[in-house]
């Protein structure tokens, strides 16, 4: 949707270093949602994030919600190779339903 | 809790035909919706059911309809498939609908040739 931008599309990193994926919206965020999607599966979700800002942190993925910038920022620190696989920013524009971004795609190499 | 279950996981139909995909959700949740997904378009929202009442309504043909039972499973259908219909097909559960949090199943790939 281009209403919610994520960035980059891709991303290939090294075991043990950081990295940030960022998802944009157009609009205003009433809400914003963050899923992990193995190549052919479905999606798990990691965390949602409150209108207002709201910044949580699940083991080593931390997720911030920006209200100014109406920006979300989804860091995974000392990547591993379990965190491979594509990420979705889903957003709640207050339309009783979730508009999901492009996905971005993680891989880790040893 | 088990988790959302879909079957069938993988189908391949032609042209002109048609297909009825299946979701069970969360035990306990009322909200059922459904999701398309392909390379080119992403994820796209199909429909929402509630408590057996279609919800909401994203921007996909007639061809693409779907029901929801009194146990909460729903069921989706495709007919007259094109060969554009090939993709991830995904149910999703939420207790509250809307924009509550949803819990996807694994998906059903759907091959249309």
């Amino acid at each position: 949707s281009q209403e919610l931008e994520q960035s980059p599309q891709s991303l290939i990193v090294q075991e043990g270093k950081n990295l940030t994926i960022n998802c944009t919206s157009s609009k205003t965020l009433y809400g914003l949602y963050w899923y992990k999607q193995k190549y052919g599966e479905g999606l798990i979700f990691l965390m949602m994030l409150q209108k207002g800002g709201e910044e949580k942190s699940h083991e080593k993925i931390t997720a911030k919600l920006d209200e100014k910038k109406q920006q979300s920022s989804l860091h995974i620190t000392a990547s591993q190779p379990s965190h491979a696989g594509i990420y979705l920013c889903g957003a709640d524009y207050n339309t009783d339903k979730l508009i999901f971004g492009t996905g971005t795609r993680l891989q880790v190499f040893p | 809790k088990a988790g959302v279950t879909q079957t069938p996981r993988y189908l391949i139909k032609t042209r002109g035909q048609q297909v009825t995909l299946s979701c069970s959700p969360i035990s306990g949740h009322r909200s059922v919706s459904w999701y398309q997904q392909t390379p080119g378009q992403g994820l796209q929202f199909l429909f929402e059911y509630f408590s057996e009442t279609q919800r909401n309504k994203g921007n996909f043909p007639g061809r693409f309809s779907g029901r929801q039972f009194s146990n909460s499973r729903s069921e989706m259908n495709v007919s007259t498939l094109e060969l554009g219909d090939s993709a991830l097909y995904l149910c999703a559960s939420s207790s509250e609908g809307g924009a509550d949090t949803q819990y996807f199943g694994p998906g059903t790939r759907l091959t249309v040739l």
